[in-house]
């Protein structure tokens, strides 16, 4: 079964400061993978996602992420952070051979941006 | 493009009455919709999924006959909450996957609707 641990559900930063949002799956297959945002009291937004190809994958905002298949991991990066990125990050999996597959989302991690 | 519609994006309800939410693909096709639940500061919860024109596959714990699910057509599927309490206020969010080409590798989502019931 596949899972998605993201660690720390709040991570707080200096405006201007590098963002790294932690993601890690458990799939023996490697899966795609997505981060999204959402802000308060609306739906989610798709940053990136990595299906296949570049493992290093840049989305929208400036935001980017890598696939490190050793290291089961795509955590999401942002070399400097904007007081507009303070939202709610969810990184999800999907199965690679399955196109009914299910999202499965990580729990997500509040992101905190200080002047 | 890919733009998906929830409607109303908010609703406050009596206890025991039913409560129905709309989702609709606004351009493009949408083969399959799922449904989601969050709560407060929490991650989404999927209820079901949806395929047109057929009956939906709730997830383990999900009361089908709770939460009523209709796909009638490709553009539109509709989840009714039927005799509401309080515990089932939360954010609803449903999300529409496309029938072809790179539509068919991703879910777009809706705004999401926050019932409340009194």
């Amino acid at each position: 079964a596949q899972s998605v641990t993201q660690l720390g559900s709040h991570v707080s930063v200096s405006e201007g400061a590098l963002v790294l949002l932690r993601c890690n799956y458990s799939s023996s297959v490697p899966p795609y993978l997505f981060w999204y945002v959402q802000y308060p009291n609306q739906g989610l937004q798709l940053l990136l996602k990595y299906t296949t190809g570049a493992t290093l994958v840049k989305g929208i905002n400036g935001f980017e992420a890598e696939f490190k298949k050793s290291e089961t991991s795509f955590h999401l990066t942002k070399p400097s952070a904007h007081m507009s990125d303070a939202a709610e990050y969810f990184c999800a999996v999907r199965a690679r051979y399955n196109q009914g597959g299910k999202l499965i989302f990580g729990q997500g991690t509040e992101l905190s941006v200080k002047p | 493009g890919a733009v998906v519609s929830q409607h109303p994006s908010w609703v406050i309800c009596k206890s025991g009455t039913s409560v129905k939410i709309e989702c609709r693909s606004l351009d493009f096709q949408a083969t399959t919709m799922f449904w989601y639940r969050q709560f407060p500061k929490q991650s989404l919860m999927l209820m079901a999924t949806s395929n047109e024109g057929s009956k939906a596959t709730y997830e383990q714990g999900v009361e089908k006959d709770k939460f009523l699910i209709n796909h009638a057509s490709l553009t539109l599927s509709t989840l009714t909450v039927t005799s509401a309490h309080p515990e089932d206020s939360s954010f609803y969010i449903c999300s529409a996957r496309g029938v072809s080409g790179s539509l068919i590798n991703e879910q777009f989502f809706g705004p999401g609707t926050r019932l409340t019931v009194l």
